[in-house]
């Protein structure tokens, strides 16, 4: 199984739709997980930490399921500028350091 | 508190000369990752240190590679004798400890002409 696996997409919505992605993970042993979000050729920014089941803010809400060893990330009301590639982050890889997945492309159209 | 820097942000090499990434971590962020990525492709897991320790290299080619991070001063890569290969975007990334959200530089463009 690979560390961290994502639906590539890419997931073209219209505005105002909601998404949502999921990732899974091989290590469960990883007690923290990050989303981050990429736009074309800049750096990734981190978009949300999930420390416990879940997290939300404001248009965004990440769930953890430990016990399948995935995470998801909601996107609701969704607006052009959310056009990027979301990025999931176990804490721990094999090795205990953060190993990205290659991400999800969203894009959404007017 | 000023974010992650890197220097330079583009970087032209010939083929055959040295490049060197420079990272200096946020305020009170012991811990550095670099990764690198290739254009239409995702960010892949260099390398990851402490101060003045390396963590873990196992994303870091065994050749013309090398990374530190002093006590004092930015983390450096370096890259020997530079081929094409290695024409990427260079991030770094740092954490105030392990298990914590990492922040990110705006990243080094390398260009080996």
């Amino acid at each position: 199984r690979k560390e961290v696996e994502q639906d590539p997409g890419p997931f073209n919505v219209p505005e105002g739709a909601t998404v949502a992605f999921n990732c899974t993970y091989s290590n469960s042993a990883s007690q923290s997980f990050f989303w981050y979000r990429q736009d074309c050729r800049k750096e990734p920014k981190l978009l949300m930490s999930v420390y416990s089941s879940g997290n939300e803010d404001g248009r965004f809400t990440a769930q953890l399921n430990r016990a399948s060893q995935y995470i998801s990330l909601l996107i609701r009301d969704s607006k052009l500028s959310d056009s990027a590639t979301y990025l999931c982050v176990p804490e721990k890889g094999s090795q205990g350091n953060l190993i990205f997945g290659k991400g999800t492309k969203l894009s959404v159209k007017p | 508190n000023a974010g992650v820097m890197q220097n330079p942000r583009h970087l032209v090499r010939r083929r055959g000369q040295e490049a060197r990434l420079r990272c200096s971590p946020m305020k009170g962020h012991s811990h550095v990752y670099w990764y690198r990525q290739l254009p239409e492709e995702g960010l892949k897991f260099m390398v990851y240190l402490q101060k003045e320790n390396i963590i873990d290299e196992s994303g870091m080619p065994k050749e013309r590679f090398s990374a530190e991070f002093p006590k004092e001063g930015p983390s450096i890569l370096r890259i020997q004798q530079v081929v094409r290969g290695d024409s990427a975007a260079y991030f770094c990334a740092s954490s105030p400890r392990e298990g914590t959200e990492a922040f990110f530089g705006q990243g080094t463009r390398l260009t080996v002409v």
